[in-house]
């Protein structure tokens, strides 16, 4: 079966980094997504990753390793808006999106 | 605004009624997508429609009827729902789903409970 891993919470500081982890199983990969949501709204698009590798977009960034199938995604200077569910979503080989079951994320002060 | 809009954005309802959702999209895409999104659960993919017509059905229960009138709406019509269908319903578009990297955009989804 089709499988996507991530921890269901973790907590981090104001100010701090996270590094917040993604494991999958697919039949096929055509690429890696992360989005993110706050309570009650949708979900945004935050990265893309296709090939191996670290992405960095301002305080986000994220790390792609297909021979292990593993992502992660790092929030540096964490802020308080920060807090909010990430989802990891595989493409698989039918351009179906498998996703996680999300990561919340809880910053605190 | 990430451009696609739906309403109801809240709909309470009893198992024999009979409601709709709706979803617009304003991006130009030619894909759109019905998501249920249950506490603590993954993302469910319900129905995808590319071009208007409908390529996935994931063995969703027939008390959820999708219309696709066009590629800017698309619409969950829902009859005789079951307390266990209370959920987030969420509508996504994109370009046009044929590719790994076709990046799809969310509705703010309508909150339903069923009584």
């Amino acid at each position: 079966g089709q499988n996507i891993d991530q921890p269901t919470e973790m907590t981090a500081t104001e100010g701090a980094i996270v590094q917040i982890n993604c494991t999958y199983q697919t039949s096929g990969f055509n690429g890696l997504f992360w989005y993110q949501q706050h309570a009650g709204e949708a979900p945004t698009f935050l990265s893309y990753n296709v090939l191996d590798g670290l992405e960095e977009k301002g305080r986000f960034s994220s790390f792609l390793s297909r021979s292990k199938g593993y992502s992660y995604l790092l929030l540096k200077e964490l802020q308080m808006k920060d807090s909010a569910s990430y989802l990891c979503a595989v493409t698989d080989s039918n351009y179906q999106l498998i996703w996680g079951a999300g990561t919340k994320l809880i910053i605190k002060p | 605004e990430t451009g696609v809009t739906q309403t109801p954005r809240h709909l309470v309802m009893g198992m024999t009624n009979k409601k709709s959702l709706k979803c617009e999209q304003h991006l130009g895409h030619n894909a759109m997508y019905w998501y249920k999104q249950s506490a603590k659960k993954p993302l469910e993919l319900m129905f995808v429609y590319n071009f208007k017509e409908q390529t996935e059905n994931n063995s969703v229960p027939s008390r959820f009827s999708p219309e696709c009138p066009n590629s800017s709406h698309l619409f969950l019509h829902l009859h005789t729902l079951q307390p266990e269908d209370s959920a987030l319903y969420l509508c996504a578009s994109s370009q046009d789903g044929s590719s790994g990297a076709d990046t799809q955009y969310f509705g703010p989804g309508t909150r339903l409970t069923v009584l």
